[in-house]
């Protein structure tokens, strides 16, 4: 059973850069058909995705927010990583990683982690 | 990009009653359709996929119909459990979207 946890700093200053890890467990990102995928929840409010990684490098992100989105992974360690630039108050909420199926829906999910933009 | 609209917002239903959640697209998605369960301070939890394909151990009170523009998820007896919020979710294309949810409560 595929286990991801989300880690990162839960307080970030706004204009800086919001980086997030997540680390994978029970499962290979690099056995390949799987879309690493970062989705966020702003408080109170419906879910957003933000972007996928395939194993090979391949991204996908969420048009409005694309020109801030950086998803990277890293093989070695079993982890994939988000970072939002520029970051305002408007970008606090819960982040969530998650396993898409090559369909593109989510069977798998971190706990999920609350990062708040405030100085 | 593809409009997911679920209703009602909310939906008060006693236990034992059954549950009908509304999601409509703005474009046919075919059956490229998922429902999620999500509990406060929980991660969503998938129910189903496919439009009508149940999740790995998910309770066959949970079903879900539909396809093209219009789908349904239906809680056939309402457990105390299954009070929570429901977001349909597309995946017609790589950049799926996400409804707004429906939060079910107890009547």
């Amino acid at each position: 059973q595929v286990q991801l946890q989300e880690s990162g700093p839960g307080l970030v200053k706004p204009s800086q850069t919001l980086s997030l890890t997540c680390t994978v467990s029970g499962g290979s990102i690099s056995s390949g058909g799987y879309y690493w995928s970062w989705i966020r929840q702003h408080p109170g409010k419906g879910l957003e995705w933000i972007g996928y990684i395939y194993y090979s490098g391949s991204t996908y992100y969420n048009p409005s927010l694309k020109s801030r989105v950086t998803i990277s992974v890293d093989t070695s360690k079993n982890q994939f990583s988000l970072k939002l630039s520029s970051v305002t108050a408007a970008d606090t909420a819960v982040y969530y990683c998650a396993r898409a199926s090559g369909s593109y829906f989510f069977p798998y999910w971190g706990q999920g982690t609350l990062v708040t933009v405030s100085s | 990009e593809i409009v997911m609209t679920q209703s009602p917002a909310t939906l008060s239903v006693s236990p034992g009653e059954r549950a009908t959640l509304s999601c409509r697209a703005s474009q046919s998605v075919s059956s490229n359709l998922a429902w999620y369960q999500q509990k406060p301070g929980q991660a969503p939890r998938l129910l189903i996929y496919g439009a009508s394909t149940r999740a790995t151990g998910i309770p066959a009170r949970f079903s879900g119909s539909g396809s093209g523009t219009e789908f349904t998820l239906t809680i056939s007896s309402l457990q105390s459990e299954d009070f929570a919020v429901y977001y349909c979710q597309q995946y017609n294309n790589w950049r799926g979207t996400f409804g707004q949810g429906t939060k079910l409560e107890i009547k």
